[in-house]
């Protein structure tokens, strides 16, 4: 059963720089694209970007110059970086597991509320 | 920037069918993917590459497209359909995401 955890502070001040990791058991990072959605309360879906092991990445138009992903794959980890954060960027940040298919995404964690706040 | 159009709400009474649509300019050369999602929980991905159902979504949700404009069907809606859902798709090697219908089972 494949299970992604995020982790990470849910409390992040303006200026400063959103961290978060994404744990994974049941499956090996190193054979899927990963990556990070995010949702303001009450608000749709947006992608934030996707990662490959093989240091492929591809990130939103929109955070471009804000957005790093990396990963580890001795802890099966992949993180965010998100910097320069205002109080646009507090959502429900989830992880989840591009499929097979490679056009949907099949696993997502649970979410983590990040609140970008003084 | 690329934009997936989906209305804001959709209304069905249970047993009946719901279709919910979405459009958008690359829609027809781009396979489209759905996903329901119910008050605080995460999204499941119920429909992708179109029309394909993952394992464990039942076979009343289904997927179509026709030119610009895909559409997520669930037959014989029951209650516990009732929930937002999304449709999403690439656009080069980036994701977009349409705002979501809130479909509500009177």
């Amino acid at each position: 059963q494949v299970q992604l955890q995020e982790s990470g502070p849910g409390l992040v001040k303006p200026s400063e720089t959103l961290s978060l990791t994404c744990s994974v058991s049941g499956a090996s990072i190193s054979s899927y694209y990963w990556s990070w959605i995010r949702q303001p309360a009450g608000k749709g879906l947006e992608w934030t970007g996707r990662m490959y092991i093989r240091g492929s990445t591809n990130y939103n138009p929109s955070l471009r110059s804000r957005i790093t992903m990396s990963v580890d794959t001795s802890k099966n980890q992949f993180s965010l970086k998100l910097t320069s954060v205002t109080a646009a960027d507090t959502a429900v940040y989830y992880c989840v597991r591009q499929d097979s298919s490679g056009y949907g995404f099949d696993y997502w964690g649970q979410g983590i509320l990040v609140t970008v706040s003084s | 920037s690329y934009e997936l159009t989906q209305p804001p709400s959709v209304s069905v009474s249970p047993g009946q069918t719901a279709s919910i649509t979405c459009s958008g300019d690359k829609l027809g050369d781009n396979y489209a993917c759905w996903y329901q999602q119910k008050p605080g929980q995460s999204p499941v991905l119920v429909i992708y590459q179109d029309n394909k159902r993952p394992s464990g979504i039942p076979e009343r949700f289904s997927g179509s497209t026709s030119g610009n404009t895909a559409t997520l069907t669930i037959s014989g809606t029951q209650a516990m359909d009732e929930a937002d859902y999304y449709c999403q798709a690439w656009d080069s090697s980036t994701v977009v995401f349409g705002g979501g219908t809130k479909l509500t089972v009177l």
